[in-house]
């Protein structure tokens, strides 16, 4: 079984403060996704890091994938109040058409005015 | 375009009766995915189907869930009979192929009483 563990768990923190979560694994992935899930709502794809090393950024979101392709992280500058939600991270691992996705618990962030 | 549509969205049910869920995935979109996320986790991938055919039910509980895609378009998703560990967010998904792209549905919430 892969597993991926998230940490913190849980984050609370002030409008404008910087935020670092983290999505470890002893797996290698092929490629290592990012979703935001919103209340009441389903997860949405953000971002995709396919490569070691890579980084990719999204507006305030920084997406970093480890070099050895089994960890990754998540950095948000000046974080905002819409920031709010839980952060999942999933690793992929492909095989044709099964295709396999696992997902870690998340991270739940809540920005306060 | 339309997303993922599921229903009902909130389902309440006492243990030992059944439920069945439903859901119409993005047109065109061959890859449909249920999963189950229990509150304060991640996402569980229950069965995969490519067109009508499944390609991974490994974590399908098939003692008491099954789900079908005859026509390769809608799918249902049933427990009979539900337990309390049962309660849970039901996720649809959907995708063009294996490996594109993931989108999810709001969900359908189950309560085990």
């Amino acid at each position: 079984t892969q597993l991926l563990e998230q940490s913190p768990q849980f984050l609370s923190i002030q409008e404008g403060e910087n935020l670092t979560v983290y999505c470890n694994s002893s797996s290698v992935f092929s490629s290592l996704q990012w979703y935001r899930q919103e209340p009441g709502e389903g997860p949405v794809l953000l971002v995709t890091v396919v490569t070691g090393g890579e980084v990719k950024k999204l507006k305030r979101l920084t997406f970093q994938f480890g070099d050895a392709r089994k960890d990754s992280s998540l950095h948000i500058t000046a974080a905002q109040p819409g920031d709010t939600g839980l952060y999942l991270c999933a690793g992929a691992r492909s095989g044709g058409s099964n295709y396999k996705l696992t997902f870690g618990k998340g991270t739940l962030l809540t920005v306060n005015p | 375009e339309a997303g993922v549509a599921q229903s009902p969205r909130y389902k309440i049910i006492e243990k030992r009766q059944s439920v069945a869920f439903w859901c119409n995935p993005i047109s065109g979109h061959a890859t449909l995915y249920w999963y189950q996320q229990i509150l304060g986790q991640g996402p569980k991938l229950l069965i995969q189907f490519q067109n009508n055919g499944v390609v991974d039910d490994s974590q399908l509980p098939k003692d008491r869930f099954s789900a079908e895609r005859l026509k390769g378009v809608d799918s249902t998703l049933k427990i009979q009979p539900a337990k309390l560990e049962d309660s849970a967010v039901y996720l649809c998904a959907s995708s063009w192929v294996a490996g594109n792209t993931i989108y999810f549905g709001e969900g359908s919430w189950l309560t085990v009483v």
